[in-house]
């Protein structure tokens, strides 16, 4: 597509369920990043992948996170037992490479609301 | 450690008016520098970007920024501003030894008619 996608744009889930959020980067493009955006603050680094493997997942609260790339391209991002503090807009962002200075490209981002 | 400051919350500017937000950097080498726009419900927008040479660099919609190297800044600026500029700007760096952006709080600009 012509830009980064990201499926669905608002997810509202009930404490304690699981959710998933897509992202589907601009064709081409090895590198992959979730960012997650609370009301007022910047984006914060989540995870980062070159190709089909996870290359820096610092970001990542705990273990209730997670997320996979698995034939490099589409990305979902899973979250399990989800908490209120969860409740945020999660961004997913892709360029060409993860060097040279190239600007990475955002999605729309999902909203993410756990009651 | 990365890191970036946007001192300013807000910045209120006249239609027509010079603008200026401000961003600071930290980081261990020479950085890279981004400036992204989020407009209402929208995701960020590149604006522009630093990486080397020329310490004045242009980008879209009339938007420029200054390079300032003993300062540590990366200053956004635009000569007249516009309604249609009033959004959430973030200021974004990232160590060349990193892969990743991080990114200031952001500064809301409003531009009034």
């Amino acid at each position: 597509g012509a830009g980064v996608s990201q499926t669905p744009s608002n997810k509202v889930t009930e404490k304690g369920k699981y959710v998933e959020l897509r992202c589907d980067p601009i064709s081409g493009h090895t590198a992959l990043y979730w960012y997650r955006q609370s009301l007022g603050q910047g984006p914060e680094f989540l995870i980062y992948f070159q190709g089909t493997g996870a290359a820096d997942d610092s970001g990542l609260p705990n273990d209730r996170f997670f997320a996979v790339r698995p034939e490099g391209s589409v990305s979902t991002l899973k979250i399990q037992r989800t908490e209120r503090g969860d409740s945020a807009v999660y961004l997913c962002a892709s360029s060409l490479t993860a060097g040279q200075g190239g600007e990475a490209f955002f999605g729309q981002g999902t909203r993410l609301t756990v009651v | 450690a990365q890191s970036v400051a946007q001192p300013e919350d807000q910045v209120n500017v006249a239609e027509g008016n010079p603008l200026t937000v401000k961003c600071t950097y930290s980081v261990s080498g020479n950085p890279y520098l981004f400036w992204y726009v989020q407009y209402p419900n929208r995701g960020l927008q590149f604006l522009l970007k630093y990486i080397t040479g020329d310490n004045l660099v242009k980008g879209s919609y009339g938007f420029e920024a200054e390079f300032n190297k003993s300062q540590t800044s990366f200053h956004l600026k635009k000569p007249s501003a516009l309604v249609s500029d009033s959004a959430l700007y973030f200021c974004a760096v990232r160590d060349p030894g990193y892969s990743t952006l991080t990114f200031g709080k952001g500064t809301m600009l409003l531009v009034s008619p």
